[in-house]
């Protein structure tokens, strides 16, 4: 079965710095997406960015970009200019041909002013 | 724009009484699926539907039942609620392909006592 692991349970960083959030996770499959989704006090869930395994080019969307190394199974999310706004639960999720998507545990991050 | 719609939002069962979780979507998603979410342990998958009239166990299946009975609605029954159950239930539809965003619903709060 396929695992996602997110190890730092929370972050803190300081308006307009940068921080990355790690994500590991397991799988036998070639072929499959990996997706950052932010979830604000709100409890809403928003997509962050997605990641395409065949793709060797990391996916950028403005300030945030991920670091996917697919030979370490390793997907990590950079926040660049951190906001205010940016505070929230962030979800690592893996999905593959099966179609189920598969969640890490979570990073809360706190953006300090 | 309504997207996908959980009903009820709050609700407190008391241990054996039982309830149904309905969502709706209007974006004709061939995919739907129901998650938990617990703190520490992120999103963890209780059922999912590839399509109306199928359904499959995810993760976490036991003491939930599901029906796809029309496209557009995914029930999460609970037979028998015990305060295991006490979480925050989440519903999602996608499009039924590899890099299908799932869209998710506003959550429910769920209190067995």
């Amino acid at each position: 079965a396929q695992t996602v692991t997110q190890s730092q349970p929370e972050m803190s960083v300081q308006e307009a710095e940068t921080v990355t959030l790690s994500c590991t996770y397991d799988t036998s499959e070639s072929d499959y997406y990996l997706f950052w989704y932010k979830q604000p006090p709100s409890r809403q869930m928003i997509l962050v960015i997605r990641q395409e395994a065949y793709k060797q080019q990391n996916a950028t969307e403005n300030r945030f970009s991920v670091n996917f190394q697919k030979a370490a199974k390793s997907f990590s999310l950079k926040i660049s200019d951190s906001q205010l706004g940016d505070a929230a639960m962030y979800f690592c999720a893996y999905r593959s041909r099966g179609n189920k998507l598969v969640f890490g545990a979570g990073t809360i991050l706190r953006v300090k002013s | 724009n309504a997207g996908v719609t959980q009903t009820p939002k709050f609700r407190v069962l008391k241990t054996g009484q039982s309830m149904t979780l309905l969502c709706a979507q209007d974006m004709n998603h061939e995919y739907m699926y129901w998650y938990r979410q617990d703190p520490g342990m992120g999103l963890r998958l209780i059922h999912y539907s590839v399509g109306e009239g199928t359904t499959a166990k995810g993760e976490v299946p036991d003491g939930y039942n599901v029906s796809r009975l029309k496209k557009q609605n995914f029930l999460l029954g609970l037979e028998s609620a015990a305060p295991s159950q006490t979480s925050v239930y989440f519903c999602a539809s996608s499009w039924g392909s590899l890099t299908g965003e799932l869209f998710f619903g506003e959550g429910s709060r769920l209190t067995v006592l």
